[in-house]
């Protein structure tokens, strides 16, 4: 059961153009959402993040959004540069600080100069 | 360099033989995590501990496969009699579970692959 959904396997997007990733989840409980970047050869960085008591974060040009009634989140890249191009994965985890982290299956963004 | 170290990079091994695993978390970190990662699919958890106390293991780990973090420092991750469905990415994170966030380090991994 994938509780964690990323329905968008590839994205290209033209350099300086806004860059769009998004993500389903099933489970209620779910109290902190994370985006990580991976590079080939490289674990996976985290990038952003944002509690269910929010439905904004902007970290530079980096922002995360949250529609918890649509159980849903989307991060946006402006301006999307080539160095962006990895793959993205979506996270959710539970309250507390300490649990686990369910992943989305990832998005590869391309960024084409 | 203070990020997470996995040891080794790579591991090819036969099916049938026992292969381990290290982690060194990044030092002020009590929380450590091991995630398995598959072709096409994002990390999937497999057990976490805080300091030398494993907490918590999933399902997906078989009793051929075993982890300890004897002094609450570096973790090693043993699976035992490998099968060919045991290949994948083995990744190790960190956190120092001071903030409210689960902002977890992850290292480079340990690429197995069982022939």
């Amino acid at each position: 059961d994938q509780q964690v959904k990323q329905n968008s396997p590839s994205l290209s997007v033209q350099e300086g153009r806004i860059s769009i990733l998004n993500c389903d989840y099933t489970n209620s409980m779910f109290d902190y959402f994370l985006w990580y970047k991976k590079y080939p050869a490289e674990g996976p960085t985290f990038l952003i993040s944002i509690s269910s008591i929010k439905d904004k974060n902007e970290d530079g040009r980096f922002t995360v959004f949250l529609n918890k009634s649509a159980k849903h989140l989307s991060l946006h890249i402006v301006p999307s540069q080539p160095g962006d191009s990895a793959v993205y994965f979506c996270a959710a985890s539970g309250a507390g600080g300490y649990q686990k982290v369910t992943f989305g299956t990832g998005t590869k963004l391309q960024v084409i100069p | 360099d203070t990020g997470v170290s996995q040891n080794p990079r790579h591991k090819i091994t036969k099916r049938g033989q026992n292969v381990t695993f290290r982690c060194d978390p990044i030092s002020e970190h009590n929380r450590l995590y091991w995630y398995r990662q598959t072709l096409g699919q994002g990390p999937e958890f497999l057990t976490y501990f805080q300091n030398e106390a494993q907490l918590e293991k999933s399902r997906l780990l078989s009793d051929r496969f075993s982890a300890e973090r004897p002094k609450g420092s570096f973790s090693t991750l043993e699976i035992q009699r490998t099968e060919q469905g045991d290949s994948a990415m083995y990744l190790c994170a960190s956190s120092s579970g001071t903030s409210g966030i689960n902002e977890q380090f992850f290292g480079p991994g340990t690429r197995l692959t069982v022939l």
